[in-house]
């Protein structure tokens, strides 16, 4: 079955500074998508970046970018020039893509602080 | 922007009630999802349904049903409430159109709170 895991529980961040979360998957399929989620206090969880397995290019998103390490089934995000707002629950998630699946396994988060 | 909404954001229910929790979506989204998210424990996956009328359960089915009467609507019903359901209740969806960019994507509805005393 596939895992995501999350080892950080919580992190914190200078303003300006960048941070790295970490997130490792285990998987026995070569195809399937990878997702960072942001959910900041109170508000709606919503996409920060994705990752097709079959791109070796690591996705960026403005500050945010990703370490793909298929290999080593390690899915990092890094977040560059730290914001306040960036201060949120992030969650890493895993799909696989053949058809008849439709199950998205989530990490149990890492909480991240931003500090002024 | 695709718009995901829940009925609710937060709800207070005594033991033993039925519970609805509704949710929508404007996208014409073939896929929907229930997660419970609990503290430590990540999302978990309560039901989900891919199409109107189907269903399948997820990780975590029990104590809970689910109806899909219209695409855009997707409704958690908790059949008699329990104290260990009070919990964080997300709704999403999803499109999976094999050329889209935004394939598999989920988005999130803002989330029901509900106690359960």
């Amino acid at each position: 079955a596939q895992t995501v895991t999350q080892s950080q529980p919580e992190m914190s961040v200078q303003e300006a500074e960048t941070v790295t979360l970490s997130c490792t998957y285990d998987t026995s399929e070569s195809d399937y998508y990878l997702f960072w989620y942001k959910q900041p206090p109170s508000r709606q969880m919503i996409l920060v970046i994705r990752q097709e397995a079959y791109k070796q290019q690591n996705a960026t998103e403005n500050r945010f970018s990703v370490n793909f390490q298929k290999a080593a089934k390690s899915f990092s995000l890094k977040i560059s020039d730290s914001q306040l707002g960036d201060a949120a629950m992030y969650f890493c998630a895993y799909r696989r893509v053949p058809s008849g699946t439709y199950k998205y396994i989530f990490g149990t988060g890492t909480r991240l602080k931003v500090l002024a | 922007d695709v718009k995901v909404t829940q009925s609710s954001r937060y709800l207070v229910k005594r033991t033993g009630e039925k519970v609805f929790l509704e949710c929508v979506q404007d996208m014409d989204h073939e896929n929907m999802f229930w997660y419970r998210q609990d503290p430590g424990l990540g999302l978990r996956l309560i039901y989900f349904s891919y199409d109107v009328k189907m269903k399948e359960k997820g990780d975590i089915p029990e104590g809970y049903s689910v109806s899909r009467e219209k695409k855009e609507r997707f409704s958690l019903i908790l059949e008699s409430a329990s104290t260990n359901q009070t919990s964080m209740y997300l709704c999403a969806s999803s499109f999976v159109g094999r050329d889209s960019p935004r394939r598999y994507e989920q988005y999130f509805g803002p989330g029901t709170r509900l106690t359960v005393t």
